[in-house]
């Protein structure tokens, strides 16, 4: 069965430090994978995706994710935190076979303290 | 307007009633998809529709729960006799394509409080 775990249900980190959310995944085929972001009262944003190109991928806002099959990780990655980057963060793959289905980590909840 | 829309983004109704939540995604996207996310977790999976049909039901998680899309247009999800479960935060996305190829653009959702 493909599963996308992510190991911290909570983060918190001082702003400025670097931010590390960890993602394994599980999957019999080389997937898709992606980090979603939702801040308070919104609706999910894609931060970056990975799709088979590039191991290292960027995305918005400084985050960047690398790819590692060795590992079967896909951590998310900021060099700096900044207070609006406090929010829950869904990691997230695709689950080949048949229908176009994505599945969700169950979410790390990131808090930056001043 | 140019993202996914979803209405009432809130509503409050009582045990055993009946609720419609409605999905206007992007113009153009083909694919939508509904999830829930309860208080404090993560999204879980309830159909995915690609134009008007909807190859995967699998996470519906009773007959109470129905869904249905007009064309590459609007959805909606209806929930029957809902029950205190039922309470929830549903969310729309849509997207050009089968999820693996591209961004999801979700809606901002529907909290469901059933008393």
């Amino acid at each position: 069965a493909q599963s996308v775990t992510q190991l911290d249900s909570h983060v918190s980190v001082s702003e400025g430090t670097p931010v590390l959310l960890r993602c394994n995944y599980s999957s019999s085929y080389s997937p898709s994978l992606f980090w979603y972001v939702q801040h308070p009262n919104k609706g999910l944003q894609l931060l970056l995706k990975y799709t088979s190109a590039a191991t290292l991928v960027k995305g918005i806002n400084g985050f960047e994710a690398e790819f590692k099959k060795s590992e079967t990780s896909f951590h998310l990655t900021k060099p700096s935190a900044h207070m609006s980057d406090a929010a829950e963060y869904f990691c997230v793959g695709y689950v080949s076979g048949g229908y176009n289905k994505l599945i969700f980590g169950a979410g790390t909840r990131l808090a930056v303290h001043p | 307007g140019a993202g996914v829309s979803q209405s009432p983004s809130n509503k409050v109704t009582e045990k055993g009633k009946d609720v419609e939540l409605r999905c206007d995604p992007i113009s153009g996207h083909t694919a939508l998809y509904w999830y829930r996310q309860r208080l404090g977790q993560g999204l879980e999976f309830l159909i995915y529709f690609q134009g008007n049909s909807a190859p995967d039901k699998s996470g519906l998680p009773s007959d109470r729960f129905s869904a249905e899309r007009t064309g590459e247009s609007v959805s909606t999800l209806t929930i029957q006799r809902t029950q205190q479960e039922d309470s929830a935060v549903y969310l729309c996305a849509s997207s050009f394509a089968g999820g693996h190829t591209g961004e999801l653009f979700f809606g901002e959702g529907s909290r469901l409080t059933v008393l």
